[in-house]
């Protein structure tokens, strides 16, 4: 089948770091995504991942292992405002996308 | 404003009208999706296009939704005889390929509600 599996909630300290893991089934992989969503929002762009390894950028860095179908986001140094929704998604397909459900992220002071 | 634009921002309508729903994506931007998303869930895709042509189609669309990008720029989705369990954000997304980049751009969607 086809499914992206993430947490629902998680709950971190200011200036903390978390890690939020990502596991997948897809076909037709060619990337894997990460999207940010403020509630009430739409989703916003963080990482794009298509070869394994880690991808750095800023306070955000997300990894990808193909084989083992795993993928996490990582965010240092968190601030009040990451509290967010955070969305992994892959393809499904030629053209189909499927995301998870999200992972709610509540930053605590 | 050069991003992704949706219109109407929210719409409230009784059960069993017709609403549509306009989506213009970024100008260079020739591939367009529309999802669905209610609360405490992902995106749920519904269809995709490559310019004007629709490629793919949920199969979870009934036949009461229909959507077009008549001139592969911007793209309507209707949906006929509105039920309550219609009632979600309706996202639009675009996106252009480069080699096998494909990252999607949300707009800010469209919030339906059926009475």
């Amino acid at each position: 089948g086809q499914n992206i599996d993430q947490p629902t909630e998680m709950t971190a300290t200011e200036g903390a770091i978390v890690q939020i893991n990502c596991t997948y089934q897809t076909s037709g992989f060619n990337g894997l995504f990460w999207y940010q969503q403020h509630a009430g929002e739409a989703p916003t762009f963080l990482s794009y991942n298509v070869l394994d390894g880690l991808e750095e950028k800023g306070r955000f860095s997300s990894f990808l292992s193909r084989s083992k179908g795993y993928s996490y986001l990582l965010l240092k140094e968190l601030q009040m405002k990451d509290s967010a929704s955070y969305l992994c998604a892959g393809p499904s397909g030629t053209y189909k996308y499927i995301f998870g459900t999200g992972t709610r992220l509540k930053v605590l002071a | 404003d050069t991003g992704v634009s949706q219109d109407p921002r929210h719409k409230i309508t009784k059960r069993g009208q017709n609403v549509t729903f306009r989506c213009d994506p970024i100008s260079e931007h020739n591939r367009l999706y529309w999802y669905r998303q209610t609360l405490g869930q992902g995106p749920e895709f519904l269809t995709y296009f490559q310019n004007e042509a629709q490629l793919e189609k949920s199969r979870l669309l009934s036949d009461r939704f229909s959507a077009e990008r008549p001139k592969g720029s911007f793209s309507t989705l209707e949906i006929q005889r509105t039920e309550q369990g219609d009632s979600a954000m309706y996202l639009c997304a675009s996106s252009q390929t480069w080699g096998n980049t494909d990252t999607q751009y949300f707009g800010p969607g469209t919030r339906l509600t059926v009475l």
